[in-house]
């Protein structure tokens, strides 16, 4: 069973960006099955995808958030990673990365623990 | 606002059976799968149900789920304690080329 770890900042101030970390264990990144995703979770807009990307590079983004972010692979480590840049307090939110089943679907069945990260100065 | 529509609270009694709807448009719900999932305080979302109506190993034959046009629908009988959590409905979205959320509803054992 593949586990997913999150890992990165708690707190980031204003208008810096936020780098955040998806380690993969028990399954390998390169899988072709699978894309590899973030998503946030906050009591103001609930749960929201932000992007997700494929071993091979391919990428899909929010339209809301496409402007901010970047999501990234490292094959070789396997962990893939987020940049959302431009932050406002309303960034402020539990992320999560996921694996969803495949380009299509809504269907999650792997989650990290997610991590809690404040805009704030 | 989410983009699919749930309402925010259920409750239900020891025993009852509780059901939860979700709503959408032609380019989410009407178009694609809907998937399910569970989520307890401080804890990440865990699948219950994915594409409409399949339930993963591990989960009981209690919770079931049906779609229909625009609308899905959760079901959970037999309620029991410990299916006190938080509810949320999913699906693909073409014009987003993303997956979209229903806002969760909080289920209550009373």
């Amino acid at each position: 069973q593949v586990q997913l770890q999150e890992s990165g900042p708690g707190l980031v101030k204003p208008a810096e960006t936020l780098s955040l970390n998806c380690t993969v264990s028990g399954g390998s990144i390169r899988s072709s099955s699978y894309f590899w995703g973030w998503i946030r979770q906050s009591p103001q807009k609930g749960l929201e995808w932000i992007g997700s990307i494929h071993f091979s590079g391919t990428t899909y983004y929010n339209p809301s958030l496409k402007s901010r972010v970047t999501v990234s692979v490292d094959t070789d480590e396997n962990f893939f990673s987020l940049n959302l840049g431009s932050l406002t307090a309303a960034d402020t939110a539990v992320y999560y990365c996921a694996r969803p089943r495949r380009y299509g679907t809504s269907w999650i069945d792997s989650w990290g623990q997610g991590i809690m990260v404040t805009v704030s100065s | 606002h989410s983009v699919l529509a749930q309402p925010p609270s259920a409750s239900g009694v020891p025993g009852q059976r509780v059901t939860i709807s979700c709503s959408g448009n032609n380019s989410n719900i009407g178009s694609n799968t809907v998937d399910w999932y569970q989520q307890f305080p401080g804890t990440a979302p865990k699948v219950l149900i994915y594409g409409n109506h399949q339930r993963p190993s591990g989960v009981p034959d209690r919770f079931s789920a049906s779609k229909s046009g625009t609308s899905a629908s959760l079901a959970i009988s037999g309620l029991q304690s410990e299916d006190e959590a938080d509810y949320y409905c999913a699906a693909w979205d073409d014009s987003l080329d993303g997956p979209v959320f229903g806002g969760g509803t909080k289920l209550t054992v009373l």
